[in-house]
């Protein structure tokens, strides 16, 4: 079974600078999607970014960015210019498809510091 | 995306009471994921919902405690039943988006405590 880990349970960064967030995952699947998201305290479910494993090349989404690397199974978030709105916890995740389940890492509470 | 909305948004309930959790969806899909978060911990699957068939439940979360319907495509319940102050979670639903294949979405969530 596929398992997600997320090595760094708090993670703190300065307003406008950069963060990375780690994420590790086991499958032995070669077609899957990675998924960050965010839970601000309203405790809504935000989508931040998505990768398919078939693609090579990093997804992007304004200040998000990820690092992919395949045979690591490696899918690290980079945020950039952190904002104070972004403080929350980041949790990284995997699936098949988008019809099935998604397996969570334990996530990454993140705190951007004026 | 998809545009889910959930009812209740937040809730207090009596120690031994049910309580229902609906989760409506703007596009028909195939799948619906319950989910809980237990505070200050992720996301654990409940069960895997699929029109016109029984719910797929997760070891660890059986029908008789947690019944869930599925009646149309658009549409879904979740009930926690005979509630205990273990019940205190957050439960969200979660379906792909049809516009946006093998993208996954939840709904704002339902935040119950039981007292």
């Amino acid at each position: 079974a596929q398992t997600v880990t997320q090595s760094q349970p708090e993670m703190s960064v300065q307003e406008a600078e950069t963060v990375t967030l780690s994420c590790t995952y086991d499958t032995s699947e070669n077609n899957y999607y990675l998924f960050w998201y965010k839970q601000p305290p309203s405790r809504q479910m935000i989508l931040v970014i998505r990768q398919e494993a078939y693609k090579q090349q990093n997804a992007t989404e304004n200040r998000f960015s990820v690092n992919f690397q395949k045979a690591a199974k490696s899918f690290s978030l980079k945020i950039s210019d952190s904002q104070l709105g972004d403080t929350a916890m980041y949790f990284c995740a995997f699936a098949y498809s988008g019809n099935t389940p998604l397996v969570f890492g334990k996530g990454t509470r993140l705190s951007v510091i004026a | 995306s998809a545009v889910i909305s959930q009812k209740p948004s937040r809730d207090i309930c009596q120690r031994g009471t049910s309580l229902t959790i609906q989760c409506q969806v703007d596009s028909q899909v195939t799948m619906m994921f319950w989910y809980r978060q237990q505070p200050g911990q992720s996301l654990t699957l409940i069960a895997t919902a699929n029109q016109g068939s029984e719910a797929t439940y997760e070891s660890g979360f059986v029908i008789d405690k947690f019944p869930i319907s599925r009646p149309n495509l658009t549409f879904s319940t979740l009930t926690v039943s005979n509630m205990s102050p273990e019940d205190s979670s957050i439960y969200l639903c979660s379906v792909e988006g049809q516009t946006s294949g093998n993208t996954i979405y939840f709904g704002e969530g339902s935040w119950l405590t039981v007292v």
